[in-house]
């Protein structure tokens, strides 16, 4: 099973700011990496496929990057509705994985 | 455009089969890129995938689970199930159903709660 780590465990950022995300997988997963963003209540909504497109609808301030074991979630200028947790998700290998999440909050 | 919404007890009892209904609107569920998958977030806790199923009948279980775990569907009626035997306290958490496209997951139903509790 690869193992997916994320950090920082929490950020704080002020609104405005940029807001960089680390994934890391015990192994290679080329480029086949997901983020999603959950707010309190909600289902996960699907930020990034493939590890830097952007899914339908996602604003331009988000971006991804990486490949094999390293990527990057990066928010480049926080808006108020971007404090959630942010997960990434591995699917070049059964079992599908996710990382534990990186809670952004307001500093 | 595509929802899904999960359906099924909020309570279930110890031992016994916790079984849920993911029905879609807004969209084919027979398509050939797509894996309708069953994914699980305990209370205050992160995401674990439990399985998915293609419409062809082709299913893909997580191992931890894989045991208890079974996952169908009905094309018919736009459907997939999922029944996970043997349940424990460990077992509760909200069940979420969604679309898998080349097993990223989007978009997703909104969650169901489930309880084991006696």
């Amino acid at each position: 099973e690869i193992v997916m780590t994320q950090s920082p465990a929490t950020l704080s950022v002020s609104p405005g700011e940029r807001a960089t995300l680390s994934c890391r997988a015990s192994q290679s997963v080329s480029t086949n990496l997901a983020w999603y963003q959950q707010k309190p209540g909600q289902a996960p909504r699907l930020l990034i496929y493939s590890a830097s497109p952007r899914a339908t609808g996602i604003p331009a301030r988000f971006s991804g990057s990486g490949s094999g074991t390293e990527f990057t979630l990066t928010i480049s200028s926080l808006q108020s509705e971007d404090f959630a947790v942010y997960y990434c998700q591995q699917y070049n290998n059964w079992p599908l994985t996710f990382g534990v999440g990186t809670k952004v909050e307001i500093k | 455009q595509l929802q899904l919404q999960e359906s099924g007890p909020g309570l279930v009892k110890p031992s016994e089969t916790l079984s849920l209904t993911c029905t879609v609107s807004g969209g084919s569920i027979s398509s050939g890129n797509y894996r309708w998958g069953w994914i699980r977030q305990p209370p205050g806790k992160g995401l674990e995938w439990i399985g998915s199923i293609h419409y062809s009948g082709s299913t893909y279980y997580n191992p931890s689970l894989k045991s208890r775990v079974t996952i169908s569907l009905d094309t018919s009626k736009k459907q997939f199930f999922l029944n996970l035997s043997s349940v424990t306290a460990a077992d509760t958490a909200v069940y979420f159903c969604a679309e898998g496209y080349y097993n990223w997951f989007d978009p997703w139903g909104q969650g169901t709660l489930v309880i084991v509790s006696s």
